[in-house]
């Protein structure tokens, strides 16, 4: 069956430190994946978005990377700050325009 | 800013009732979405639209209904409130414009009790 799978189980790290979560993904080949911020009580936030043909994508402190062979996408911030804890979101799009398809998420504390 | 918006945050309703949530969007998106959100078990998607009076069923559609009558108002209908449908309720927009990605834009949730 197709599976999205991302670390359920929360992730503390020290504040300046990089902050790296992983998804990863079975039976599925993504044209796109993307990832999304949630704050408690709130709708997820569009964060980034790589395409199947790129390694690496980076945006301010944010960087992904997509490797289509290992189905695994990391999610790294670096010099990490208490503001960036939330819940992060990783969604295939297994074709453009299609509804996305959304991983459980993992939840990220940046301890000060 | 894409904006989308849903009629309550917090709402209350009792067993057998029906339920009305709405969603309006002010981008002129053509996809629209209708997820619940519950702890462990993440967003589920329980039906979208693609058009105007367009529906499709997503992986949970059983107890819902929906309407789209205007591109940009999207109902999630319960036609019989049940305990088990408490949840949160997220609704989202996208759209392809020109030099755009499939983002989907999130209101900002309500959630629902039912007692």
């Amino acid at each position: 069956s197709q599976k999205i799978e991302q670390n359920s189980e929360a992730l503390n790290i020290q504040e300046g430190k990089t902050a790296t979560l992983t998804c990863n993904y079975t039976n599925y080949s993504p044209a796109y994946l993307q990832w999304y911020r949630q704050d408690p009580g709130r709708g997820p936030v569009f964060l980034l978005l790589i395409r199947e043909n790129e390694k690496e994508k980076r945006k301010e402190r944010l960087k992904v990377t997509f490797d289509t062979t290992l189905k695994q996408s990391l999610f790294h911030i670096t010099a990490s700050q208490p503001a960036d804890s939330a819940t992060y979101l990783c969604a295939l799009e297994v074709v453009l325009g299609d509804k996305i398809i959304f991983g459980k998420g993992t939840r990220l504390h940046i301890l000060p | 800013d894409v904006k989308v918006t849903q009629s309550s945050r917090y709402l209350v309703k009792r067993t057998g009732e029906k339920v009305f949530l709405e969603c309006v969007q002010d981008m002129d998106h053509e996809n629209m979405f209708w997820y619940r959100q519950d702890p462990g078990l993440g967003l589920r998607l329980i039906y979208f639209s693609y058009d105007v009076k367009m529906k499709e069923k997503g992986d949970i559609p059983e107890g819902y209904s929906v309407s789209r009558e205007k591109k940009e108002r999207f109902s999630l209908i319960l036609e019989s409130a049940s305990t088990n449908q408490t949840s949160m309720y997220l609704c989202a927009s996208s759209g392809l414009a020109a030099n755009s990605y499939n983002e989907q834009f999130f209101g900002p949730g309500t959630r629902l009790t039912v007692l």
